[in-house]
């Protein structure tokens, strides 16, 4: 199973840009990797998956080299209400997820 | 579409008492999750139910945490007797099917603390 290694926490102001990096080095043929955003007393709510290069929807967009063992999530122009916490899960074959501790985003005025 | 239920949202119990948690999937998802989040760190797998089957619960304590899906909707999780251990947030969550690239769609948790 392909662990994943993400920062700590990192810190923001609104209207930049942020990019979370997830390392993931013993990631398999058949993985995928996908972000999950959890607020304060809330459940995961999902934010995009992708299997190779670049995915993006309307709230972010990830990048994913060509050998696959790390991941980028971006998020354009952060507000105060993305300040969350965001998990990277590499997970194929597998039904459930296997979370981390995931990053802690702050965004400052 | 409504989300995924649960209840209650908190809960304080002494320890060696039980306690129960209710969980009502979106309508049609055959895949129930119970996940256990403990403060400051990611949710952990407790049990997976596809429809009223179980899937995966090998990191459930069967010692003193059973879990129940009747008639493949709703679902409810118990421990008996609850340990001070225990104290942490309960998240349901279900999907459409039982593939790890299928979205989950988490419920609100319910908070449990046990003194």
């Amino acid at each position: 199973l392909a662990k994943t290694t993400q920062p700590i926490s990192m810190d923001s102001y609104e209207g930049q840009e942020v990019n979370i990096t997830c390392s993931h080095n013993n990631i398999a043929t058949n993985d995928y990797i996908t972000w999950y955003q959890q607020f304060p007393s809330q459940g995961p709510r999902f934010i995009i998956q992708g299997y190779k290069t670049k995915v993006t929807n309307e709230v972010a967009s990830l990048f994913i080299p060509a050998d696959r063992k790390s991941s980028t999530l971006s998020l354009p122009r952060v507000s105060l209400s993305d300040t969350a916490v965001y998990y990277c899960l590499v997970d194929a074959g597998r039904r459930a997820l296997t979370f981390g501790s995931g990053t802690r985003l702050q965004v400052q005025p | 579409e409504a989300g995924v239920a649960q209840s209650p949202r908190y809960k304080i119990i002494e320890k060696r008492q039980s306690v129960a948690f209710w969980c009502n999937p979106i309508s049609g998802h055959a895949t129930l999750y119970w996940y256990q989040q403990i403060l400051g760190q990611g949710p952990k797998l407790l049990i997976q139910f596809q429809n009223n089957g179980v899937v995966d619960d090998s990191q459930l304590p069967k010692d003193r945490f059973s879990a129940e899906r009747l008639k493949g909707v709703d679902s409810t999780l118990k421990i008996q007797p609850a340990k001070l251990e225990d104290s942490a947030v309960y998240l349901c969550a279900s999907s459409l099917v039982s593939v790890s690239t299928d979205t989950q769609y988490f419920g609100p948790g319910t908070r449990l603390t046990v003194l």
